[in-house]
């Protein structure tokens, strides 16, 4: 079992509605959850941080956590042409690194 | 630009030469991470300094791979005797103490 699972997708919205990405994590200690975004031949650039259970907004952006099911999700509101790329979770269990998963292929169709 | 920088962006190699990548962190980061990306695949983690000291390495990191960290400013990560399982992308990355890690643009290493 990987540590950090993804659905490597592609996932395929059209523009302006709301594209939901999933991360299930193996290790109950972990502590920190990110999620990036990752352009075709780029580096990762973080979106998202969250740390406790619930809900965190920032902008169209909203990530989601409950430790108790070991998931976490990014939801994009009114998403955009230029959204489309590699959504990337990253945990961080106590180790300092941070373990991805794979990463979910958003495409997002005008 | 105050990010952090990675030196050179490209590089291609022929099978058994030696490579360095240099990495520079955001100037008042004192952690300093190496992670390694194949196609498809997510960052997998490589190495960790803080400030001068590297602290962790993984598995990964054979013994023809060598990270350092002098003076705990700029590191560099040299692979010896290139493979071409050794194409990928190099990543650093670099935090302050308990804070989000930033990337670098990546060093994209093509092993012929």
């Amino acid at each position: 079992q990987k540590e950090v699972e993804q659905n490597s997708g592609p996932l395929s919205v059209p523009e302006g509605a709301i594209a939901s990405l999933n991360c299930t994590y193996s290790d109950r200690g972990s502590q920190s959850f990110f999620w990036y975004r990752q352009y075709s031949g780029k580096s990762p650039e973080l979106i998202m941080s969250i740390y406790s259970n619930g809900d965190k907004e920032d902008g169209r952006f909203t990530a989601q956590l409950n430790k108790a099911s070991q998931y976490v999700s990014l939801l994009i509101r009114d998403s955009q042409p230029s959204d489309s790329a590699t959504y990337l979770c990253a945990v961080d269990t106590g180790r300092r690194a941070l373990t991805f998963g794979s990463g979910t292929r958003l495409q997002v169709q005008p | 630009d105050t990010g952090v920088s990675q030196d050179p962006r490209h590089k291609i190699t022929k099978r058994g030469q030696n490579v360095t990548f240099r990495c520079d962190p955001i100037s008042e980061h004192n952690r300093l991470y190496w992670y390694r990306q194949t196609l498809g695949q997510g960052p997998e983690f490589l190495t960790y300094f803080q400030n001068e000291a590297q602290l962790e390495k993984s598995r990964l990191l054979s013994d023809r791979f060598s990270a350092e960290r002098p003076k705990g400013s700029f590191s560099t990560l040299e692979i010896q005797r290139t493979e071409q399982g050794d194409s990928a992308m190099y990543l650093c990355a670099s935090s302050a103490p308990e804070d989000t890690q930033y990337f670098g643009p990546g060093t994209r290493l093509t092993v012929l």
